[in-house]
């Protein structure tokens, strides 16, 4: 088993405020995938990354695949209460998905 | 728009009980998997499916059985629910390199 730890594992902060969040593991992944989970629904997926130094940006999100393809860093400036919810990393190695401890965050309005 | 739907979204049981959660996609997709979720926890992998017929054990079978006749439809049955059985079942499917459409899940209870 591939495991990815994330961290922190809670989160709680004013909207307006900066934060990342945390994707670590030991394994090298093909690539890397960043999911938000709003209670009682599935994960929506909200980025790919596949090359090792990728960084990508969605609004107010950041993602970073780190170099050597082991690590990844979620980045959210200027929180709204809007990004609540479960988010998930997941690598990708040999056609299976490996998920992350999950890091939960909640803005506070 | 996720093309992907699994129902019944919420089943209460007796333990000793068969049941069936069901899990379609219109998208054509090929790989399909089933994976358990306690609640703000990480996702455990319980089956997976690369095409028709094809069906592979993950690392959390969970005393399940899954089926492949079809693309668009993933079953997973639990021949004998028990109370360690509830949690929440994820549906997926994917194409190419992520994991790009989940179900909204089933959240089952066993009594």
């Amino acid at each position: 088993t591939q495991l990815l730890e994330q961290s922190p594992q809670f989160l709680s902060i004013q909207e307006g405020e900066n934060l990342t969040v945390y994707c670590n593991s030991s394994s090298v992944f093909s690539s890397l995938q960043w999911y938000r989970q709003e209670p009682g629904e599935g994960p929506v997926l909200l980025v790919t990354v596949v090359t090792g130094g990728e960084v990508k940006k969605l609004k107010r999100l950041t993602f970073q695949f780190g170099d050597a393809r082991k690590d990844s860093s979620l980045h959210i400036t200027a929180a709204q209460t809007g990004d609540t919810g479960l988010y998930l990393c997941a690598g990708e190695s040999g056609n299976q998905f490996y998920f992350g401890t999950g890091t939960s965050l909640t803005v506070i309005p | 728009e996720a093309d992907i739907y699994q129902t019944p979204r919420y089943l209460v049981i007796g333990t000793g009980k068969k049941i069936t959660l069901e899990c379609s996609q219109t998208m054509g997709h090929d790989k399909m998997y089933w994976y358990q979720q306690d609640p703000g926890m990480e996702l455990h992998l319980i089956h997976y499916s690369y095409g028709v017929n094809s069906t592979e054990k993950g690392d959390l079978s969970s005393e399940s059985t899954v089926s492949r006749i079809r693309t668009e439809h993933f079953p997973l049955t639990l021949e004998s629910a028990r109370p360690s059985h509830t949690s929440q079942y994820l549906c997926a499917s994917s194409v190419g390199k992520s994991i790009q459409y989940f179900g909204a899940g089933t959240r089952l209870s066993v009594l």
